[in-house]
């Protein structure tokens, strides 16, 4: 089945920049979509159709898509970003939506 | 304020069954696929199955079709997911989950609940 890779941890200074990607084997043209969960908290829709914010309290959040790798920037991190992100897309040769493993972002 | 609130969970030997539901309030149930996702303590997240607006087109991660059945009640705003031949690997807490659309090929979950934990064992 299709894969989506994280890397399982980013760290990042207050008032930073964090750039956390999610590649896919053959990364085939697809929307992504990004999620935070901080602990014991369901997820969190940040993103969604690769650069759609939600709602205008993540306006520090961007997503983008190159068609090979997606990514998530977080600017001016903050104490409060201290999560695991998540991004998912929809598999159209599986019929299945697919998760990456995720990434534990901590600001130092 | 949109609320899903999941309920059915529980502790159940392996080759059991057991049925989850989720109650939806404040959005119009109808207008959107849904979803339950599971995650296991600790792990990240799993796509289990979505289910369209209208219940005809449905979708299954391979690690639980033919074992699983999502359904919906419209009428109700209720969403369930009926799980036989459990086993211990499906141990987890199950989310359920709003697609922002009606159809399957989801375009990002915005609305989740809380989760009921589905313990497997013997």
């Amino acid at each position: 089945s299709y894969v989506l890779t994280q890397p399982p941890s980013v760290s990042v200074a207050p008032g930073e920049t964090a750039k956390i990607s999610c590649a896919g084997d053959n990364f085939r043209p697809k929307s992504v979509h990004w999620y935070q969960q901080r602990p014991g908290q369901a997820p969190v829709l940040i993103i969604y159709y690769d650069s759609d914010r939600l709602s205008e309290k993540y306006e520090r959040f961007s997503g983008s898509n190159s068609g090979n790798t997606a990514t998530l920037t977080i600017t001016r991190a903050e104490a409060g970003d201290e999560a695991d992100y998540y991004c998912h897309v929809w598999d159209s040769i599986s019929d299945q939506e697919i998760f990456g493993g995720g990434t534990r972002l901590t600001v130092l | 304020e949109m609320y899903l609130v999941e309920s059915g969970g529980g502790s159940v030997q392996p080759g059991r069954s057991l049925r989850l539901s989720c109650a939806a309030s404040g959005f119009k149930f109808e207008d959107f696929a849904m979803h339950w996702v599971r995650q296991v303590p600790g792990k990240g997240l799993e796509w289990v199955s979505g289910i369209s607006w209208n219940g005809e087109d449905i979708g299954y991660a391979a690690s639980v079709k033919g074992r699983f059945t999502i359904s919906r009640d419209n009428a109700n705003n209720v969403l369930h997911l009926e799980m036989n031949s459990l086993r211990r690997e499906d141990t987890a807490l199950y989310y359920c989950a709003r697609d922002t659309r009606e159809r399957l090929n989801s375009y990002g979950m915005d609305v989740w609940g809380q989760g009921t934990t589905v313990t497997v064992s013997s």
